[in-house]
């Protein structure tokens, strides 16, 4: 069975500071897919980044990284100098080469200035 | 807007009653999901169509739920004889793939809130 746990349910920090945001998943396919998504109050979910399984470079896009690591089933997510507008409900999700995403439970960032 | 366009957003009603949602995808997109959110929960997966053809169904999506997608543009999204457990935000997304599974992004509609009283 698949499965994401997310087990940070709620974090706060203050803005400026670096915040990391957990991802653990399981699976037993040597192919599949991780993801971030991130969920602002508007409820549109919106794509950060798509990481496979062969693939265990870590990647930096301006403040944001991910951290992968297949010995820990770990797919981490790093903001740097967080800021009020990364106030948002992050999820992480997990594909095994199927159109069906699973997804964590989530994690609520509130960044307050 | 280009989005993906989902209505109503809100939708309150009573117990026993029947609800349809619709989502229009990107224009482009063949591929078309429906997945449930609930409070504090991630979204769950409900089924799948590509293009006019339903691919895929979880075991979530019971006989009150039935999903088309009639001619591969728009879909809908019909629960019957609604219960209180169905309370919750129904989100449609979509994609493009010509052939095989689909890995890459996804793109959301906000999402239609249902409130069964």
């Amino acid at each position: 069975a698949q499965k994401v746990t997310q087990a940070q349910t709620e974090i706060s920090v203050v803005e400026k500071e670096d915040v990391t945001l957990d991802c653990v998943y399981e699976t037993r396919d040597t192919t599949y897919y991780l993801f971030w998504y991130k969920q602002p109050p508007s409820g549109e979910l919106v794509f950060l980044i798509r990481r496979n399984s062969f693939d265990e470079q870590n990647e930096i896009s301006g403040r944001y990284s991910w951290n992968f690591q297949k010995s820990t089933s770990s797919f981490n997510f790093t903001i740097t100098a967080s800021q009020v507008v990364d106030s948002a409900v992050y999820f992480c999700a997990l594909s095994v080469y199927t159109d069906k995403l699973i997804f964590g439970t989530g994690t609520r960032l509130q960044v307050f200035p | 807007d280009t989005g993906v366009s989902q209505n109503p957003r809100h939708k309150i009603t009573k117990r026993g009653q029947n609800v349809t949602f619709r989502c229009d995808p990107i224009s482009e997109h063949n591929r078309l999901y429906w997945y449930r959110q609930t409070l504090g929960q991630g979204p769950e997966f409900l089924t799948y169509f590509q293009n006019e053809a339903q691919l895929e169904k979880s075991r979530l999506l019971s006989d009150r739920f039935s999903a088309e997608r009639p001619k591969g543009s728009f879909s809908t999204l019909e629960i019957q004889r609604t219960e209180q457990g169905d309370s919750a935000m129904y989100l449609c997304a979509s994609s493009f793939s010509k052939a095989g599974p689909y890995t890459g992004e996804l793109f959301f509609g906000e999402g239609s809130r249902l409130t069964v009283l």
